[in-house]
């Protein structure tokens, strides 16, 4: 059974910096993985989507990597920002489109 | 605007008591999800359903019920049978494979607890 695990559980850096976040999975046979990030007592919001295939992809100053054969995927922040403050969800998809997900890493970015 | 509408955004259950949360959505999506989420805990799926008058049960069906009677809605009941609902109850939707769209969008939520 696919369990998806996110280290470190919570996070808290100074503005500026650069940050990542892992996320890994025990089953490689995935579909795609998206992170998401999710503000205190709301919904998610979908950051970026990897298919199986690719490596990576970009949005602005996030940077998502994916190693299916590993079993690994990082998010990195760039130049951080008090704004970048949330809890980030990974989430693999699996055969009819159910996502699996990890239980997040809640971040803080202090002025 | 295109999205998903959840509501109430907080509700109270009494013991014994059903209660139904509402999950809207106007992006023509084919597949719609009900999630719970639980503080310190990732989300959890309770059923979900890829086209019309069709569902499957997720891995925590247990105490709901769910129907999808038109495309655009699927509200999830919550029965007295599910001893520990206090919870964040998440809706989402997606378009099915070969849209070109694989991104899975979700609703604000419904905080439900009991009294």
């Amino acid at each position: 059974k696919q369990e998806v695990t996110q280290i470190p559980a919570a996070l808290s850096v100074p503005e500026g910096e650069n940050l990542v976040l892992n996320c890994s999975f025990t089953d490689s046979a995935i579909y795609n993985l998206q992170w998401f990030r999710q503000d205190p007592g709301k919904g998610l919001t979908s950051l970026l989507l990897i298919q199986s295939s690719q490596r990576e992809q970009t949005s602005g100053r996030l940077n998502a990597s994916l190693d299916k054969s590993s079993g690994r995927s990082t998010l990195y922040i760039a130049a951080s920002q008090p704004g970048d403050s949330a809890t980030y969800l990974c989430a693999v998809r699996e055969g009819q489109g159910n996502l699996i997900f990890g239980k997040g890493t809640k971040l803080s970015v202090k002025p | 605007d295109g999205g998903i509408t959840q509501s109430p955004k907080y509700l109270f259950r009494k013991e014994g008591q059903n209660v139904t949360l509402s999950c809207e959505q106007n992006l023509n999506h084919d597949a719609m999800y009900w999630y719970r989420q639980d503080p310190g805990q990732g989300l959890r799926l309770i059923y979900y359903s890829q086209i019309v008058n069709d569902f499957q049960k997720g891995d925590i069906a247990e105490g709901y019920s769910v129907s999808r009677e038109k495309k655009e809605s699927f509200p999830l009941t919550v029965t007295s049978a599910q001893k520990n609902p206090t919870a964040f109850y998440l809706c989402a939707s997606r378009p099915l494979p070969g849209t070109g769209d694989e991104t899975q969008y979700f609703g604000p939520g419904t905080r439900l607890l009991v009294l």
